[in-house]
């Protein structure tokens, strides 16, 4: 069984709109979450992370939302560009880092 | 069922010790890659395999050293490690050129005593 599920395997998106990349997960445990984005030929890179603790973090154009009753979090990227073209992860961990568990991601096209 | 298996899931060694860890994937992917997830950080990719050829080493001490005898393993061998060496090391596949997804294995929790 899924732990981390992001239920959209891709998103098209128009330049200068939103994506919202969502992520659900089942373990109530989880306490940090992390959102990493791969390109071609590279390997997965971090971009941004919440602590439950928190329900929102900004990092420029990129907002994670985190709704903790819901076991939902939320990646926003305002404004799109194309270069944010990627496959988006969602990983999520108990302990703060002990162990992580990651979704299978999401493509995200943004279309100039 | 991740389609990359690790093992073993758990391991202890002393600084003297030499160890090594597996991965393995059957999803027909052409890249494998290591990583290094230490407590409150995020995740540090240590080294990337393409069509069996290392193609990025991210500055890492050679008390790490990778191999990949074929597109679907991959080891970590261990040697000589520090205490700050404990972490939990990831692997992960892909195809590498293209816009597709990848999958991680469950992970090594690496003690080092």
């Amino acid at each position: 069984d899924q732990q981390v599920k992001q239920n959209s395997p891709s998103l098209s998106v128009q330049e200068g709109r939103i994506s919202i990349l969502n992520c659900d997960y089942t373990n109530s445990m989880f306490d940090y979450f992390l959102w990493y984005k791969k390109y071609p030929a590279e390997g997965p890179t971090f971009l941004i992370s919440i602590s439950s603790i928190k329900d929102k973090n900004e990092d420029g154009r990129f907002t994670v939302f985190l709704n903790k009753s819901a076991k939902h979090l939320s990646l926003h990227i305002v404004p799109s560009q194309p270069g944010d073209s990627a496959v988006y992860f969602c990983a999520a961990s108990a302990n703060y880092g002990q162990n992580f568990v990651f979704g299978p991601g999401t493509r995200l096209s943004v279309l100039p | 069922e991740t389609g990359v298996t690790q093992t073993p899931r758990h391991l202890v060694m002393g600084m003297t010790n030499k160890k090594s860890l597996k991965c393995e994937q059957h999803l027909g992917h052409n890249a494998m890659y290591w990583y290094k997830q230490s407590a409150k950080k995020p995740l540090e990719l240590m080294f990337v395999y393409s069509l069996e050829e290392r193609v990025e080493n991210n500055s890492v001490p050679s008390r790490f050293s990778p191999e990949c005898p074929n597109s679907s393993h991959l080891f970590l061998h261990l040697h000589t490690l520090q205490p700050e060496d404990s972490a939990l090391y990831l692997c992960a596949s892909s195809q590498f050129d293209g816009n597709t997804e990848a999958f991680f294995g469950q992970g090594t929790r690496l003690t080092v005593v």
